[in-house]
């Protein structure tokens, strides 16, 4: 167990929808990454927060948005929802102390849209 | 920003040799590098990785070299498993500033260790 928790688990919902994505971070840590796992490809950097603030944007669609409450934990929304947009959905989280980066992935949300 | 190359993109291996995954990075800056494994199914988790300061690190059958002229780094597992059968995945990280970082992955590097 990473320490790092995901809800939900799988995730089924119609075209055109919109759905959040919840993520824990580990205790302490700070920093929180969004990633986006589809069929056959890698994992894919969509947004990291860290103690509140957007710090880092990757490929996230606009019909995406993130945020990460005071409490440390995060919510992925996603809007508009597209047959593309199935995918595994991972959030991670590290605490950064300059040297220390390791990243601690949660068990992901599988997003399938129908 | 930051890109990671990934190769090759599937290796297939017998038990008990050897597997090298190699990566490339664009960023002079970044500083860290982490090897992580992926099951099926299953959330990627860290298993080795190397800081910028360093060239070699060991743990038991794994390896990970880096050449920060050539800005290219490799995975060696020796005396391969079964369970050594997964995708791994290279990254790359830059740290500008605390907590402005993020890390850059490779296309991932699907691993079949045969019986």
């Amino acid at each position: 167990d990473s320490g790092v928790t995901q809800t939900p688990k799988h995730l089924i919902t119609a075209t055109g929808q919109r759905v959040t994505l919840r993520c824990s971070p580990r205790s302490g840590d700070l920093s929180v990454y969004w990633y986006q796992q589809s069929l056959d490809q890698g994992l894919q950097f969509l947004i990291q927060y860290y103690n509140g603030e957007e710090r880092a944007k990757g490929n996230i669609l606009e019909r995406f948005s993130a945020q990460q409450f005071p409490d440390l934990h995060s919510e992925l929304n996603l809007s508009s929802l597209e047959l593309g947009d199935s995918a595994l959905y991972f959030c991670a989280s590290s605490v950064f102390t300059g040297l220390d980066t390791e990243a601690f992935f949660g068990q992901g949300t599988r997003l399938t849209v129908v | 920003g930051e890109n990671v190359e990934q190769h090759p993109s599937t290796l297939s291996v017998q038990e008990g040799d050897s597997a090298v995954i190699k990566c490339t990075y664009s960023d002079s800056a970044s500083n860290y590098f982490p090897w992580y494994k992926q099951e099926l199914g299953k959330r990627p988790q860290l298993i080795i990785d190397i800081r910028s300061n360093v060239g070699e690190k060991k743990d038991q059958r794994i390896a990970v070299t880096l050449n920060k002229t050539a800005k290219h780094f490799s995975l060696h597992i020796t005396e391969t498993q079964p369970e050594d059968s997964a995708v791994y995945f290279c990254a790359a990280s830059a740290g500008s500033g605390a907590g402005s970082y993020q890390l850059t992955f490779g296309k991932g590097t699907k691993l079949s260790v045969i019986p």
